[in-house]
């Protein structure tokens, strides 16, 4: 199936560990993109990559970390996780970074931090 | 004031009834606008964009676009119980590649 894929599908941790988020695309896009959704559906972009240069950092603490080894992926890291990180993490992919381009949306990770 | 504001709801219609989903934005730069859906649970799916203004249909879904009032909304006809979820409106700067969210309205339809 061709799609944007996230691992793990569920992570619960503890405050202060560190844990990764993985995203794969197998459409071939250029550009992707993480995203975070709160508690009110509120959903806010954190970074984007396009050709695994970065080209949207919004202000997001320096513990969330991402990396792009190739085009087809893109990691979070998060260091030292607080409460308020609980939330549901989606990555995304487009074709490019055109105003046009639709993005897709993976299934999400929702990080749950105790 | 937000930059995409959409009412939270929940809008109730009956069966087959008309849909009207409205969605605001502050930025008059702003270039393309986006419909997604999104049920529980599940990611987002886009439903439909458009950046001219006027109207624009895809099959039950009709997008409309006023600039000058900044002013986006999308049109559900003959709304089914399974076009029950969260839509949100997203909206895109040409001099950004950001997609700026709105929080959603959620739409419940009646059987």
């Amino acid at each position: 199936d061709t799609a944007v894929s996230q691992t793990p599908k569920y992570l619960v941790t503890q405050m202060g560990n560190d844990k990764s988020i993985k995203c794969e695309q197998n459409l071939g896009h250029d550009t992707m993109y993480w995203y975070k959704q709160d508690s009110k559906k509120f959903l806010k972009i954190m970074f984007s990559y396009n050709n695994k240069e970065l080209i949207i950092n919004e202000t997001v603490p320096n513990r969330f970390s991402p990396k792009s080894p190739d085009k087809a992926h893109l990691n979070l890291h998060i260091n030292s996780l607080e409460l308020g990180d609980s939330a549901v993490y989606f990555c995304a992919s487009s074709q490019g970074t055109g105003w046009a381009y639709e993005q897709y949306f993976g299934p999400g990770t929702r990080l749950t931090v105790t | 004031q937000k930059e995409v504001e959409q009412n939270s709801g929940p809008l109730s219609v009956p069966e087959g009834a008309i849909a009207s989903l409205n969605c605001t934005y502050s930025d008059r730069g702003s270039q393309s606008f986006f419909w997604y859906r999104q049920y529980s649970g599940k990611s987002p799916e886009l439903i439909m964009f458009i950046y001219s203004n006027g109207d624009k249909e895809d099959g039950r879904f009709t997008a409309q676009l006023n600039k000058a009032s900044q002013y986006v909304s999308l049109l559900i006809r003959d709304s089914q119980p399974s076009d029950s979820a969260t839509y949100l409106c997203a909206v895109r700067k040409d001099s950004s590649y950001k997609l700026i969210f709105g929080s959603g309205t959620r739409l419940l339809v009646r059987p």
